[in-house]
């Protein structure tokens, strides 16, 4: 079964700074697609970026960024010039392709000092 | 617009009690879901519906039954609630079965059990 996993429970980075979020996954398929969830305190899911692993180049979205390393089964989350707003929990997440099933990392929680 | 509606946000309730959550989308997505993110944040798939077609059923007990009046609608009921039923339960939606399509979620209902 593939499992993700994010090793930092809690992050935190001052305004305007840059942080990485860490998010590993294991899988024996090569046709899957990556995402981060961002959760606010309001609860909401929201989607922040996502990758198709057949693509080598990594995924951009305004200030977030991927980098996605296959081989390894790494995809980290980028936050530049973090600002108060990002403050939030941060989930990975794996979809294989052709499946409905989306499996959850256990999330990090970010906090932006000001 | 909102995309993905769920009614009630907050539900409070005794243990034995039955209830049901609603879950409406307006996005003319054809896949919906329902998912369970426990007391330590962790989500988890429960079903998932295809054109009112029951996909998956992750061994979840046999007391929630979802139920697909329509494309556009996936409700949750729960007989004789418990005590571990206790959790926020999203909705989600996406255009279709395939891997690398996004699911969008709604806000949440929090489920309390007394």
């Amino acid at each position: 079964a593939q499992t993700v996993t994010q090793s930092q429970p809690e992050m935190s980075v001052q305004e305007a700074e840059t942080v990485t979020l860490s998010c590993t996954y294991d899988t024996s398929e090569s046709d899957y697609y990556l995402f981060w969830y961002k959760q606010p305190p309001s609860r909401q899911m929201i989607l922040v970026i996502r990758q198709e692993a057949y693509k080598q180049q990594n995924a951009t979205e305004n200030r977030f960024s991927v980098n996605f390393q296959k081989a390894a089964k790494s995809f980290s989350l980028k936050i530049s010039d973090s600002q108060l707003g990002d403050a939030a929990m941060y989930f990975c997440a794996y979809r294989q392709g052709g499946s409905e099933k989306l499996v959850f990392g256990k999330g990090t929680k970010l906090t932006v000092n000001p | 617009d909102t995309a993905v509606s769920q009614t009630p946000k907050y539900l409070v309730t005794q243990m034995g009690n039955d209830k049901s959550i609603k879950c409406e989308q307006n996005l003319g997505h054809d896949t919906m879901y329902w998912y369970k993110q426990d007391s330590k944040k962790f989500l988890k798939i429960m079903f998932s519906y295809n054109n009112k077609e029951l996909i998956i059923n992750e061994t979840v007990p046999n007391r929630f039954s979802p139920k697909s009046p329509d494309k556009a609608h996936l409700n949750l009921h729960i007989n004789s609630l418990e005590l571990g039923d206790s959790a926020v339960y999203f909705c989600a939606s996406s255009q279709d079965m395939a891997g690398g399509d996004t699911q969008y979620f709604g806000p949440g209902t929090r489920l309390t059990v007394l």
